[in-house]
Protein backbone atom coordinates (compact mmCIF):
# COMPACT_ATOMS: atom_id res chain seq x y z
CA UNK A 1 0.00 0.00 0.00
CA UNK A 2 1.49 3.71 -0.95
CA UNK A 3 3.08 5.56 2.47
CA UNK A 4 3.69 9.10 2.94
CA UNK A 5 7.40 9.30 4.04
CA UNK A 6 8.58 12.04 5.73
CA UNK A 7 12.15 12.58 6.61
CA UNK A 8 14.08 12.84 8.55
CA UNK A 9 12.44 11.00 11.62
CA UNK A 10 14.29 13.25 13.70
CA UNK A 11 15.52 16.41 13.89
CA UNK A 12 17.51 18.31 16.43
CA UNK A 13 18.19 21.70 16.19
CA UNK A 14 19.22 25.12 18.71
CA UNK A 15 16.79 27.76 19.40
CA UNK A 16 16.69 30.76 16.24
CA UNK A 17 17.76 28.20 13.67
CA UNK A 18 15.93 27.38 10.51
CA UNK A 19 14.52 23.46 10.06
CA UNK A 20 13.01 22.14 6.90
CA UNK A 21 10.90 19.00 7.18
CA UNK A 22 10.19 17.01 4.29
CA UNK A 23 7.01 15.24 2.90
CA UNK A 24 6.41 12.48 0.12
CA UNK A 25 2.74 12.04 -0.22
CA UNK A 26 1.13 9.48 -1.54
CA UNK A 27 1.96 10.12 -5.69
CA UNK A 28 -2.19 10.60 -6.86
CA UNK A 29 -3.06 12.38 -3.87
CA UNK A 30 -4.13 16.43 -4.25
CA UNK A 31 -4.60 17.53 -0.53
CA UNK A 32 -1.49 17.88 1.88
CA UNK A 33 -1.30 18.73 5.15
CA UNK A 34 0.82 19.36 8.33
CA UNK A 35 -0.11 18.44 11.74
CA UNK A 36 1.96 18.68 15.19
CA UNK A 37 1.72 16.66 17.92
CA UNK A 38 3.36 18.13 21.49
CA UNK A 39 4.16 15.26 23.89
CA UNK A 40 1.29 14.25 25.11
CA UNK A 41 -0.83 16.33 23.75
CA UNK A 42 -3.45 16.43 20.85
CA UNK A 43 -2.57 16.51 17.48
CA UNK A 44 -3.31 20.15 16.26
CA UNK A 45 -4.06 21.25 12.58
CA UNK A 46 -1.46 23.42 11.06
CA UNK A 47 -2.19 24.37 7.49
CA UNK A 48 -3.49 22.64 4.19
CA UNK A 49 -2.11 22.82 0.79
CA UNK A 50 -4.67 22.37 -2.31
CA UNK A 51 -3.78 23.15 -6.02
CA UNK A 52 -0.54 24.71 -4.91
CA UNK A 53 -1.55 27.40 -2.58
CA UNK A 54 -2.33 27.18 0.94
CA UNK A 55 -6.06 26.39 1.57
CA UNK A 56 -6.64 27.12 5.25
CA UNK A 57 -4.20 27.40 7.85
CA UNK A 58 -4.72 27.58 11.82
CA UNK A 59 -3.73 30.55 14.56
CA UNK A 60 -0.46 28.58 15.27
CA UNK A 61 0.61 28.46 11.49
CA UNK A 62 2.38 32.00 11.98
CA UNK A 63 4.85 34.16 9.91
CA UNK A 64 7.64 31.56 10.93
CA UNK A 65 5.95 28.61 9.04
CA UNK A 66 5.72 28.30 5.23
CA UNK A 67 5.07 25.17 2.89
CA UNK A 68 6.01 24.42 0.12
CA UNK A 69 5.56 21.76 -3.05
CA UNK A 70 8.82 22.65 -4.70
CA UNK A 71 9.03 20.02 -7.48
CA UNK A 72 5.42 17.86 -7.87
CA UNK A 73 6.54 15.51 -5.37
CA UNK A 74 8.14 16.94 -1.72
CA UNK A 75 5.80 18.91 0.05
CA UNK A 76 8.08 20.87 2.81
CA UNK A 77 7.59 22.86 5.74
CA UNK A 78 10.18 25.57 6.81
CA UNK A 79 10.18 27.06 10.57
CA UNK A 80 12.24 30.06 9.83
CA UNK A 81 13.94 30.41 13.69
CA UNK A 82 12.94 27.99 15.94
CA UNK A 83 11.44 28.27 19.57
CA UNK A 84 11.78 25.86 22.39
CA UNK A 85 8.10 25.19 22.05
CA UNK A 86 7.93 24.37 18.29
CA UNK A 87 9.40 20.89 19.89
CA UNK A 88 6.99 18.16 19.03
CA UNK A 89 5.81 15.89 16.44
CA UNK A 90 5.24 16.93 13.03
CA UNK A 91 2.94 14.68 10.62
CA UNK A 92 2.49 15.16 7.15
CA UNK A 93 -0.87 13.65 6.09
CA UNK A 94 -2.08 13.67 2.30
CA UNK A 95 -5.59 12.69 0.91
CA UNK A 96 -7.65 12.38 -2.65
CA UNK A 97 -10.73 13.72 -3.19
CA UNK A 98 -12.93 15.32 -0.74
CA UNK A 99 -14.46 12.60 0.46
CA UNK A 100 -11.40 10.83 1.30
CA UNK A 101 -9.33 10.45 4.84
CA UNK A 102 -6.02 11.26 5.30
CA UNK A 103 -3.35 9.83 5.35
CA UNK A 104 -0.35 9.84 7.78
CA UNK A 105 3.33 9.27 7.65
CA UNK A 106 5.55 8.53 10.76
CA UNK A 107 5.99 11.96 11.58
CA UNK A 108 9.22 14.06 12.63
CA UNK A 109 10.27 14.40 16.16
CA UNK A 110 11.49 18.12 16.05
CA UNK A 111 13.74 18.73 19.39
CA UNK A 112 14.37 22.47 20.19
CA UNK A 113 17.22 23.04 22.37
CA UNK B 1 -15.11 27.12 15.87
CA UNK B 2 -15.54 23.39 15.75
CA UNK B 3 -14.43 21.06 18.49
CA UNK B 4 -13.93 17.72 19.18
CA UNK B 5 -14.05 15.95 23.08
CA UNK B 6 -13.81 12.70 23.77
CA UNK B 7 -14.99 11.75 27.22
CA UNK B 8 -12.33 9.65 28.56
CA UNK B 9 -8.29 10.78 29.10
CA UNK B 10 -7.41 7.05 30.12
CA UNK B 11 -9.40 3.78 29.75
CA UNK B 12 -7.92 0.31 31.64
CA UNK B 13 -9.53 -2.78 30.42
CA UNK B 14 -8.51 -6.59 30.62
CA UNK B 15 -8.34 -8.52 27.55
CA UNK B 16 -11.72 -9.81 26.35
CA UNK B 17 -13.67 -6.88 28.24
CA UNK B 18 -15.59 -4.54 25.56
CA UNK B 19 -14.66 -1.19 24.90
CA UNK B 20 -16.84 1.96 23.58
CA UNK B 21 -14.98 5.15 23.41
CA UNK B 22 -16.99 8.44 23.14
CA UNK B 23 -16.53 11.42 20.62
CA UNK B 24 -18.45 14.19 20.83
CA UNK B 25 -17.99 17.00 18.48
CA UNK B 26 -19.94 20.51 17.94
CA UNK B 27 -20.31 21.56 14.53
CA UNK B 28 -24.34 21.03 13.49
CA UNK B 29 -23.76 20.81 9.53
CA UNK B 30 -22.90 17.76 7.70
CA UNK B 31 -19.57 16.52 8.84
CA UNK B 32 -17.11 13.51 8.40
CA UNK B 33 -16.46 11.54 11.05
CA UNK B 34 -13.21 9.33 11.60
CA UNK B 35 -11.41 7.08 14.30
CA UNK B 36 -7.50 6.75 13.95
CA UNK B 37 -5.36 5.34 16.23
CA UNK B 38 -1.48 5.55 17.59
CA UNK B 39 0.25 2.91 18.47
CA UNK B 40 3.25 3.56 20.51
CA UNK B 41 5.68 4.79 18.74
CA UNK B 42 3.84 5.11 15.42
CA UNK B 43 1.92 7.59 13.35
CA UNK B 44 -2.24 7.92 13.07
CA UNK B 45 -3.64 4.75 10.95
CA UNK B 46 -7.65 5.30 9.51
CA UNK B 47 -9.11 2.82 11.34
CA UNK B 48 -12.95 3.76 10.13
CA UNK B 49 -14.27 6.42 8.68
CA UNK B 50 -18.28 7.69 8.23
CA UNK B 51 -19.33 10.17 5.08
CA UNK B 52 -23.00 9.01 4.49
CA UNK B 53 -25.20 5.96 4.62
CA UNK B 54 -25.55 3.40 7.09
CA UNK B 55 -24.69 5.27 10.70
CA UNK B 56 -23.51 2.15 11.94
CA UNK B 57 -19.58 1.50 9.93
CA UNK B 58 -17.21 -1.12 10.66
CA UNK B 59 -13.58 -0.75 10.20
CA UNK B 60 -10.54 -2.77 10.80
CA UNK B 61 -9.09 -5.15 13.62
CA UNK B 62 -12.95 -5.29 14.91
CA UNK B 63 -13.76 -1.93 15.67
CA UNK B 64 -17.20 -0.10 14.80
CA UNK B 65 -18.54 3.37 15.27
CA UNK B 66 -22.21 4.12 15.51
CA UNK B 67 -22.94 8.36 14.20
CA UNK B 68 -26.07 9.55 16.20
CA UNK B 69 -26.88 12.82 14.39
CA UNK B 70 -28.78 13.74 17.16
CA UNK B 71 -26.40 13.79 19.77
CA UNK B 72 -23.63 14.99 17.59
CA UNK B 73 -21.40 11.70 19.02
CA UNK B 74 -19.36 8.89 16.76
CA UNK B 75 -18.65 6.37 19.69
CA UNK B 76 -15.94 3.82 18.99
CA UNK B 77 -16.65 0.55 20.27
CA UNK B 78 -15.12 -3.08 20.19
CA UNK B 79 -17.23 -5.93 21.62
CA UNK B 80 -13.44 -7.69 23.06
CA UNK B 81 -10.47 -5.94 23.06
CA UNK B 82 -6.96 -7.88 23.32
CA UNK B 83 -3.57 -6.76 24.23
CA UNK B 84 -2.61 -5.68 21.18
CA UNK B 85 -5.34 -3.18 20.93
CA UNK B 86 -3.49 -0.84 23.79
CA UNK B 87 -2.97 2.44 22.05
CA UNK B 88 -3.90 6.36 21.73
CA UNK B 89 -7.27 6.68 19.72
CA UNK B 90 -8.14 9.54 18.32
CA UNK B 91 -12.08 10.86 16.55
CA UNK B 92 -11.76 13.37 13.80
CA UNK B 93 -14.00 15.53 12.43
CA UNK B 94 -13.84 17.17 9.00
CA UNK B 95 -16.75 19.69 8.65
CA UNK B 96 -18.65 19.63 5.13
CA UNK B 97 -18.01 17.81 2.05
CA UNK B 98 -15.75 20.01 0.89
CA UNK B 99 -13.91 21.40 4.31
CA UNK B 100 -10.36 21.01 4.26
CA UNK B 101 -9.69 21.61 8.31
CA UNK B 102 -9.93 17.79 10.23
CA UNK B 103 -10.27 18.43 13.58
CA UNK B 104 -8.93 15.69 16.12
CA UNK B 105 -10.07 15.30 19.71
CA UNK B 106 -7.67 15.20 22.11
CA UNK B 107 -7.44 11.55 22.17
CA UNK B 108 -8.08 8.52 24.63
CA UNK B 109 -5.62 6.40 25.88
CA UNK B 110 -6.42 2.62 25.76
CA UNK B 111 -4.66 0.19 28.04
CA UNK B 112 -5.31 -3.45 27.65
CA UNK B 113 -3.90 -5.41 30.52
CA UNK B 114 -3.22 -8.95 29.85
Amino acid sequence: EPEVTQTPSHQVTQMGQEVILRCVPISNHLYFYWYRQILGQKVEFLVSFYNNEISEKSEIFDDQFSVERPDGSNFTLKIRSTKLEDSAMYFCASRTAHNSPLHFGNGTRLTVT
Amino acid sequence: AQSVSQHNHHVILSEAASLELGCNYSYGGTVNLFWYVQYPGQHLQLLLKYFSGDPLVKGIKGFEAEFIKSKFSFNLRKPSVQWSDTAEYFCAVKVGNYGQNFVFGPGTRLSVLP
